[in-house]
């Protein structure tokens, strides 16, 4: 399968609790978005990746979040002290950079906090 | 604010029935595309539209580029219950970062 994949695919923890998640983009797309959803709205902009570079990081985004792209294939993203609030799906997507911004997405990873 | 505003939010129609959904803004985009997602799994990619005035058909599913590059709409013909699911629209903004906005999506439900 050479689609974007998500790891966990469902996660519960426990409020306080540090909880991490991993996405695999597609092998060629240079770009790597995350994303956080909650029911019924639309996917809200938290981070996006060009190659290892962090490009943009949403104002809206607590600073109990981080992500990274070390090498820039795999990300992984961060929250810490999680809260009830944090509770959503968590999806990546990837594009690659030439041409026009078309992301595929992966099938997301489902945070419930407790 | 929502960049993109997507209306309706919500839309219940009989199978057969035709349907129209919007998605507008104030900014110009550089393409906008739209999106399907279904209960539990991430959104997948419908179709690109990238110049203005532009009409791409994908079966039953008719969508367009306003000629400003500031809306789209998505029509469906004879909807089916299969075509049930939550429709985004998103776009990149044809000034600034490259970052893929999204509106907050119409739950479309096609009842038998």
């Amino acid at each position: 399968d050479t689609g974007v994949s998500q790891n966990p695919r469902h996660k519960i923890t426990k409020r306080g609790q540090n909880v991490t998640f991993r996405c695999d983009p597609i092998s060629e797309h240079n770009r790597l978005y995350w994303y956080r959803q909650t029911l019924g709205q639309g996917p809200e902009f938290l981070t996006y990746f060009q190659n290892e570079a962090q490009l943009e990081k949403s104002r809206l985004l607590s600073d109990r979040f981080s992500a990274e792209r070390p090498k820039g294939s795999f990300s992984t993203l961060e929250i810490q002290r999680t809260e009830q609030g944090d509770s959503a799906m968590y999806l990546c997507a990837s594009s690659p950079v030439q041409g026009i911004t078309e992301a595929f997405f992966g099938q997301g990873t489902r945070l419930t906090v407790v | 604010t929502q960049l993109l505003e997507q209306s309706p939010q919500f839309l219940s129609i009989q199978e057969g029935e035709n349907l129209t959904v919007y998605c507008n803004s104030s900014s110009v985009f550089s393409s906008l595309q739209w999106y399907r997602q279904e209960p539990g799994e991430g959104p997948v990619l419908l179709v690109t539209v990238v110049t203005g005035g532009e009409v791409k058909k994908l079966k039953r599913l008719t969508f367009q580029f306003g000629d400003a590059r500031k809306d789209s709409s998505l029509h469906i013909t004879a909807a089916q219950p299969g075509d049930t699911g939550l429709y985004l629209c998103a776009g990149t903004l044809i000034q600034g970062a490259q970052k893929l906005v999204f509106g907050q999506g119409t739950r479309l439900t096609i009842n038998p």
